[in-house]
């Protein structure tokens, strides 16, 4: 199996722009996690999905962000308008089942600056 | 206080010695998971726990349910095992994951 597979790896974007990130989930997985990490505040969970359907969005910093999963096998986390303090690690993240013991496995995450 | 606490957070050694990593948390979880991050950003998940102890290669897990404890240990230490090691612990009924801060490992040749 491939893994978690997350595209870009890297994305560099201006102040203001629309920022587009992708996530392709390992196939099977019921659950997908999108996470955000920067040195401040660490790992923070955005928004969790549940087959499909997105469970909670509580940790969504703001309207700016918006996360969909339009089927099993890919989810979008969109950012618009980009501004500077959105420059981190995303990390999507999915899982076999529903309970809070299965492992989550990552993916290698895309690393955003917005300049 | 935070929820999930490591230490230390930093720890340099030299190459050959044994390791330990602790985690304490506060609230009641169903799982604890230790993840390795390397210096290029990828996170793997090393273990999950519910109780007792996990061994992989030189890794070894513990967990005391009763204390609240956890320990991450690695023997005959490398410099490739120079990561950060995060602890984070699934709270009963729960989905989310409650993170600690990492311990950055660095393992000197």
């Amino acid at each position: 199996d491939a893994g978690v597979i997350q595209s870009p790896r890297h994305e560099v974007t201006e102040m203001g722009q629309e920022v587009t990130l992708r996530c392709k989930p390992i196939s099977g997985h019921n659950s997908l996690f999108w996470y955000r990490q920067t040195m401040m505040r660490g790992l923070e969970l955005l928004i969790y999905f549940n087959n499909n359907v997105p469970i909670d969005d509580s940790g969504m910093p703001e309207d700016r962000f918006s996360a969909k999963m339009p089927n099993a096998s890919f989810s979008t986390l969109k950012i618009q308008p980009s501004e500077p303090r959105d420059s981190a690690v995303y990390f999507c993240a999915s899982r076999r089942g529903t309970s809070g013991t299965d492992t989550q496995y990552f993916g290698p995450g895309t690393r955003l600056t917005v300049l | 206080k935070n929820e999930v606490e490591q230490s230390p957070q930093n720890l340099t050694a030299q190459e050959g010695e044994f390791i330990t990593i602790n985690c304490s948390y506060s609230v009641g979880i169903s799982a604890l998971h230790w993840l390795q991050q390397h210096p290029g950003g990828g996170i793997v998940s090393l273990f999950m726990l519910s109780s007792g102890k996990k061994k992989h290669g030189r890794l070894i897990a513990t967990i005391n349910i009763q204390e609240k404890h956890s320990s991450l240990h690695i023997t005959a230490s490398h410099p490739r095992d120079s990561a950060v090691y995060i602890c984070a612990v699934h709270m009963d009924s729960n989905y989310q994951l409650i993170w600690g801060a990492g311990t950055k490992l660095i393992i000197k040749p």
